[in-house]
């Protein structure tokens, strides 16, 4: 059964630093991995979604690297903003299309102005 | 820019009560989900949708639940008797090119 851990569990830095959030997962048979940002009390928006076959996916600021053989993703924010403070969630895909993603936890980010 | 919507919003029943969540997916997406999220737990996978039928479902999603697609563009989520566990956040999401985008969620009081 897949499990998907994310370190750490909480972050706060000053605005303008660059911080990378760990995610790892147990089973490295994935599809793919989706990054998603939550804000308090809201759905889910998707940041990035990484192919099994890929090693990483940018888009802005964010950077997404996946290392399957160690079972390990890490999103990369550059020049972080107020604005990126909310909880990132990573999801791995394990199967096909009718398989749900499994979650971790999320890491609640606080950037300070 | 397509987006997946939810209602309602906010939902409070009694225990016991049968309560109907909506979901509106994207419209040429094929795939949907259900997933429900308990306060400040993970965000857990319920059940997923394909051509008219349920595709995979969780451990969780027992008897108790129920998923239609009743016309063209609606997918419902039933919860026939609920109990004080089933308080949470519930998510549709639809999917393409196995990228899952979400709804806003329902929010899902049982007292």
């Amino acid at each position: 059964k897949q499990e998907v851990t994310q370190i750490p569990a909480a972050l706060s830095v000053p605005e303008g630093e660059n911080l990378v959030l760990n995610c790892s997962f147990t089973d490295s048979a994935i599809y793919n991995l989706q990054w998603f940002r939550q804000d308090p009390g809201k759905g889910l928006t998707s940041l990035l979604l990484i192919q099994s076959s890929q090693r990483e996916q940018t888009s802005g600021r964010l950077n997404a690297s996946l290392d399957k053989s160690s079972g390990r993703s890490t999103l990369y924010i550059a020049a972080s903003q107020p604005g990126d403070s909310a909880t990132y969630l990573c999801a791995a895909l394990s199967g096909g299309g009718a398989d749900g993603l499994t979650f971790g936890k999320g890491t609640h980010l606080i950037i300070q102005p | 820019e397509p987006e997946v919507t939810q209602t309602p919003s906010h939902q409070v029943t009694q225990m016991g009560q049968e309560v109907i969540l909506r979901c509106v997916p994207i419209s040429n997406h094929l795939y949907f989900y259900w997933y429900r999220q308990i306060l400040g737990q993970k965000v857990e996978f319920l059940v997923s949708f394909y051509n008219n039928e349920i595709s995979e479902k969780s451990e969780i999603f027992d008897d108790q639940f129920s998923v239609e697609r009743p016309d063209g563009s609606n997918f419902t989520l039933k919860i026939r008797s609920t109990k004080l566990e089933d308080s949470a956040m519930y998510f549709c999401a639809s999917q393409q090119s196995y990228e899952q985008y979400f709804g806003p969620g329902t929010r899902l009081t049982v007292t």
